[in-house]
């Protein structure tokens, strides 16, 4: 079992509807990642965050807001999405930004209608 | 540009026969190499981290071996098993510019079949 929880497991939204996904880790991890997953690809880094502070941003569209209130929480705010962006959404964590070995969480699957 | 390839693009074995994947990558000044398991509509789990140093690194069934010369590693998996049934992901750390970067390979689709 992944110690990275991430909520909810599935989550089918409109396009102009405002939701969030949610993630969770208890291993004093100071690096906190969110990455996007389309089938059959490999996972497409999105946002790092390192000691609670954002340090990389892959150009991603701003109807993807992240959040980190803690060193153990970190969110992703949903908005005005579009159908492309459906996928599986992953949350990572490790000790180090550099270093740590990434432990991932099991997804959250986005369905964009 | 940093790139890993990760080959065969996809596998059927039998139950209880062994395999070898690979991994190549570009990747330059390299940190380390990692190989996960991702089952279907789940997280990636990690197999395996190796360093420089590192030649050779088991987990159970799984074997990892990186030429750090040739810029190659292989993941041996022994004994399969029906559970193994999942996409294998090669994914290498460098350092760039803005500090680290991990490189995903596109991943080995493994079916084993009983």
């Amino acid at each position: 079992d992944t110690e990275v929880t991430q909520t909810p497991k599935h989550l089918v939204m409109g396009m102009t509807n405002k939701k969030s996904l949610k993630c969770e880790q208890h291993m004093g991890h100071r690096a906190m990642y969110w990455y996007k997953q389309k089938a059959k690809k490999p996972p497409e880094l999105m946002f790092v965050y390192s000691y609670e502070k954002l340090s990389i941003n892959e150009s991603v569209p701003s109807r993807f807001s992240p959040e980190c209130p803690n060193s153990s929480l970190l969110n992703l705010h949903l908005h005005a999405l579009q159908p492309e962006d459906s996928a599986l959404y992953l949350c990572a964590s490790s000790q180090h930004r550099v270093t740590g070995e990434l432990f991932f969480g099991e997804g959250s699957r986005l369905t964009v209608l | 540009k940093n790139q890993v390839e990760q080959s065969p693009q996809s596998l059927i074995i039998l139950e209880g026969k062994n395999c070898t994947l690979q991994c190549n990558y570009t990747v330059s000044p390299f940190s380390n190499l990692r190989w996960y398991k991702q089952d279907t509509g789940r997280g990636p789990v990690s197999l395996t981290i190796m360093t420089f140093s590192e030649n050779t690194k088991s987990n159970g069934r799984y074997t990892a071996t990186l030429d750090a010369d040739t810029k190659q590693s292989s993941l041996h998996i022994t004994a399969s098993q029906l559970s193994d049934s999942a996409s294998y992901i090669c994914v290498v750390t460098g350092n760039s510019n803005s500090g680290y970067a991990l490189n995903f390979g596109k991943g080995t689709s493994l079916l084993v079949t009983p």
